[in-house]
Formats: structure tokens, C-alpha cells, sequence
């Protein structure tokens, strides 16, 4: 069963660059039909979708954050990772990451981590 | 870009009663539309997909309906580990994106 765990810094400073990864484990991230999400969710706040990305590199972002965001692949390292530029405090944030299966929806999804965007 | 609307934003129930929660786009998305259960602390699990399709493993008291703007959560008979927050999701653009939530409480 494939699993997926975020990582990256916990700390982040204003005006500079968020990177996480996602490790897939448990299955190929470059075979079947899946596309790989970034979602986040503030503090007692609902969800935001981030983007997404295909094995083939494919991309597409939330409009919102497009200007900021990039989602790329290693499918040598059976991951994919997220980089948001300029944070702020407003992107203080659990960082999820998980799986799409076409036809269906977000079915995996990893644990998530905290990112503080604080000096 | 397509907002997702959820009603009532927070609900209180009792074990056993029927519950609908309600999702209503901004514009039209067939129905892609999905539905999440969220724990605190915790990932969000798939309920429904597709509108009616109950994922693998999710019991049957979770319906899901609706189309074209207006769809349906509905929990047939509310047990203990049912409380949570519900979040629906459009799939039907290339920018996905998630309603504000319905905390479901006791």
C-alpha cells in the first residue's frame, strides 16, 4: 500500500522560500494513473488546494498562488516536492501532500507537517 | 476559478440522527465532487467520490448526492467516531478546490 511522508524545515523565514518534499513509498511514482497534490491548511482553517503534477511533469496550480509556486518530480527518488517563493505569515501552515487517482479523487494522503513562517 | 460553498458552516447532533450537509458550486461541475472527513490532527480520508460513489471501505450510512451545482452529504444514522469536519471538493477544473468545511458536533 503506498504511503507518502512529507519533509522539509519546520521554521521559515519572511520573504523566503518554503521547500518541501514528499517521499512515496510502496508503489512507483511514475506508473498508473496518479497525479501528486501539495494541500495545505492554516491553523483552525479549512483546506487549500496548492497544485498538482503528473509523472510526465505536467503541472497545474491553484490561481491563487500560481505567481509563487512551483511543483516538480524526481521520479529517480520516487518523490515530488513543493517550492513556494516570498512566504509570509499567511502561509503558516500543515503541509499535506497526496496521491490523485483518476476518476476517483484524493485517496492518499500523507501525515503532514507544520510550516511556521516566522522570523 | 470555482468556489465551493458548505452549509451550515457547523452542525450539532446527537448519536443516531440523520444528517445532511450541503455543497453548492459556483459554477456548474458535472459531478466531480468529492467528499473528505477530517479528524483533529489528522489527514483527511476520503468519503465520496464522483458525487455517489462510496470510496473502499467507508461505511454504508455515508450517502453522497447531487449534479451540475448542488450535492449532498447525508449520514444516515450519526455514530460516536462520525464527528469531525466534512469538506467537499470540486474535480472538475484543472484548479481544484475545497468548500470552508461543516464541523460536525455533538
Amino acid at each position: 500500500q503506498v504511503q507518502l511522508q512529507e519533509s522539509g524545515p519546520g521554521l521559515v523565514k519572511p520573504s523566503q522560500t518554503l521547500s518541501l518534499t514528499c517521499a512515496v513509498s510502496g508503489g512507483s511514482i511514475s506508473t498508473g494513473n496518479y497525479y501528486w497534490n501539495w494541500i495545505r491548511q492554516p491553523a483552525e482553517k479549512g483546506l487549500e488546494w496548492i497544485g498538482r503534477i503528473y509523472s510526465s511533469g505536467t503541472t497545474n496550480y491553484s490561481p491563487s498562488l500560481k505567481t509563487r509556486v512551483t511543483i516538480s518530480i524526481d521520479t529517480s527518488k520516487n518523490q515530488f516536492s513543493l517550492r513556494l517563493t516570498s512566504v509570509t505569515a499567511a502561509d503558516t501552515a500543515v503541509y499535506y501532500c497526496a496521491r490523485g487517482d483518476v476518476d476517483i479523487a484524493l485517496v492518499t494522503w500523507g501525515q503532514g507537517t507544520l510550516v511556521t513562517v516566522s522570523s | 476559478d470555482i468556489q465551493m460553498t458548505q452549509s451550515p458552516s457547523s452542525l450539532s447532533a446527537s448519536v443516531g440522527d440523520r444528517v445532511t450537509l450541503t455543497c453548492r458550486a459556483s459554477h456548474t461541475i458535472s459531478s466531480n465532487l468529492n467528499w473528505y472527513q477530517q479528524k483533529p490532527g489528522k489527514a483527511p480520508n476520503l468519503l465520496i467520490y464522483a458525487a455517489s460513489r462510496l470510496h473502499t471501505g467507508v461505511p454504508s450510512r455515508f450517502s453522497g448526492s447531487g449534479s451540475a451545482r448542488d450535492f449532498t452529504l447525508t449520514i444516515s444514522s450519526l455514530q460516536p467516531e462520525d464527528f469531525a469536519t466534512y469538506y467537499c471538493q470540486q474535480s472538475y477544473s484543472t484548479s481544484y478546490s475545497f468548500g470552508q468545511g461543516t464541523k460536525l458536533e455533538i
